[in-house]
């Protein structure tokens, strides 16, 4: 099985600041993984798709990137509406797996 | 407009049974991947299930291997996670989760989730 590792859990940022979230995996998942975004009490929203993939609709400030077994995700200028936790996946093989999320709060 | 409505939580007894259900629409049902993701209080999301268009493979994370069981009636556009053998561990909430039509298994709608509380 493939064991996700995000970090960090949790950090603080300001309206305005670049943010980058890692997400490692435990064996190469070449580009199969994806990024998430939850707000309290909502389900997840997909972010990304296949490492750098940007999902219609979502704001191009969001960059994934990395294969292999490291991958972040980059919020370039972070907004209001950004904080939130974000989850990785890979989708390399069964079962699927997420990372631990990290809590992006002011 | 792509719309995955959850329901059949609620609170059962430890060894009990519960069945979740979510109506799909919007979208060709047949024709995606679906799953169960959940998420205990206050902690990270945990794949717990998927099963193809047709209904015929599925998959189960080690942790409900055995207890709970997958399935669709393509007729009614509806996806169901039957829970047996309920633990507190069990104690989350539900998502159903629509796939890609991507090569690979990733989650692009979700629904609003269902809580289900084991307890005694």
């Amino acid at each position: 099985d493939f064991q996700m590792t995000q970090s960090p859990s949790s950090l603080s940022a300001s309206v305005g600041d670049r943010v980058t979230i890692t997400c490692r995996a435990s064996q190469s998942i070449s580009t199969y993984l994806n990024w998430y975004q939850q707000k309290p009490g909502k389900a997840p929203k997909l972010l990304i798709s296949t490492a750098s993939s940007l999902q219609s609709g979502v704001p191009s400030r969001f960059i994934g990137s990395g294969s292999g077994t490291d991958f972040t995700l980059t919020i370039s200028s972070l907004q209001p509406e950004d904080f939130a936790t974000y989850y990785c996946q890979q989708s390399y093989s069964m079962p699927l797996s997420f990372g631990g999320g990290t809590k992006v709060d002011i | 407009e792509v719309q995955l409505l959850d329901s059949g939580g609620g609170l059962v007894h430890p060894g009990g049974s519960l069945r979740l259900s979510c109506a799909a629409s919007g979208f060709t049902f047949t024709s995606y991947s679906m799953g169960w993701v959940r998420q205990a209080p206050g902690k990270g999301l945990e794949w717990v299930s998927l099963i193809d268009g047709s209904g015929v493979d599925k998959y189960y994370a080690d942790s409900v291997k055995g207890r709970f069981t997958i399935s669709r009636d393509n007729s009614k556009n509806t996806l169901y996670l039957q829970m047996n053998s309920l633990r507190a561990g069990d104690t989350a909430v539900y998502y159903c989760a629509k796939d890609s039509l991507s090569r690979d298994t990733f989650f692009d709608n979700w629904g609003q989730g269902t809580l289900v509380t084991v307890s005694s």
